[in-house]
């Protein structure tokens, strides 16, 4: 089975500053495809960002970009000009191409500070 | 699109009881997903339907959990002889199954059950 590993259990970031959360995971597919999903403290998860790991560019929506790497099956999220409304748990997830599932990291906790 | 929708939102419950949860999908997805996750944890893989079909379960989930999806439409899990460690919270998620732009799983704000 794959498997994601966060290993920033906690991150903090000023009010506007710029903060990259990390993951990697493990797989002997070629064909995959990654995501980064949000979830606020009592909310429901939500997708912030998707890549597909047969494009080689880095994906981009508004504030968050992706920085995939993947020979080094590294996968980080950058946050910039980060927002009190960016606080919370962020996990990292693995689907497969003919995807029967989606593996999920165990998260960071993101804290912005005012 | 009005989204994924998980009732109850909360349940509390004796251990030994009998606990059912219900999952509407999104209309269009094909694919339901149960996830299960624990504090400080991110979700873990329960079992996953494509239309009626249940085609693949955990390892995690013991036969006290079952699930069904009549119809291809909601989805229901229901937990027998509820133990103290099956509190968590039970989300779920759906998708299509296509490989083109709408790949995510899109999730519901979740069922947490408590059992005391």
């Amino acid at each position: 089975a794959q498997t994601v590993t966060q290993s920033q259990p906690e991150m903090s970031v000023q009010e506007a500053e710029t903060v990259t959360l990390s993951c990697t995971y493990d797989t002997s597919e070629s064909d995959y495809y990654l995501f980064w999903y949000k979830q606020p403290p009592s909310r429901q998860m939500i997708l912030v960002i998707r890549q597909e790991a047969y494009k080689q560019q880095n994906a981009t929506e508004n504030r968050f970009s992706v920085n995939f790497q993947k020979a080094a099956k590294s996968f980080s999220l950058k946050i910039s000009d980060s927002q009190l409304g960016d606080a919370a748990m962020y996990f990292c997830a693995y689907r497969s191409w003919t995807g029967n599932q989606f593996y999920f990291g165990t998260g960071t906790s993101l804290t912005v500070i005012p | 699109d009005t989204g994924v929708s998980q009732n109850p939102r909360h349940k509390i419950t004796k251990r030994g009881q009998n606990v059912t949860f219900r999952c509407d999908p999104i209309s269009e997805h094909n694919r339901l997903y149960w996830y299960r996750q624990t504090l400080g944890q991110g979700p873990e893989f329960l079992t996953y339907f494509q239309n009626e079909a249940q085609l693949e379960k955990s390892r995690l989930l013991s036969d006290r959990f079952s699930a069904e999806r009549p119809k291809g439409s909601f989805s229901t899990l229901e937990i027998q002889r509820t133990e103290q460690g099956d509190s968590a919270m039970y989300l779920c998620a759906s998708s299509t199954s296509g490989q083109g732009t709408r790949t995510e799983a899109f999730f519901g704000q979740g069922t947490r059950l408590t059992v005391v």
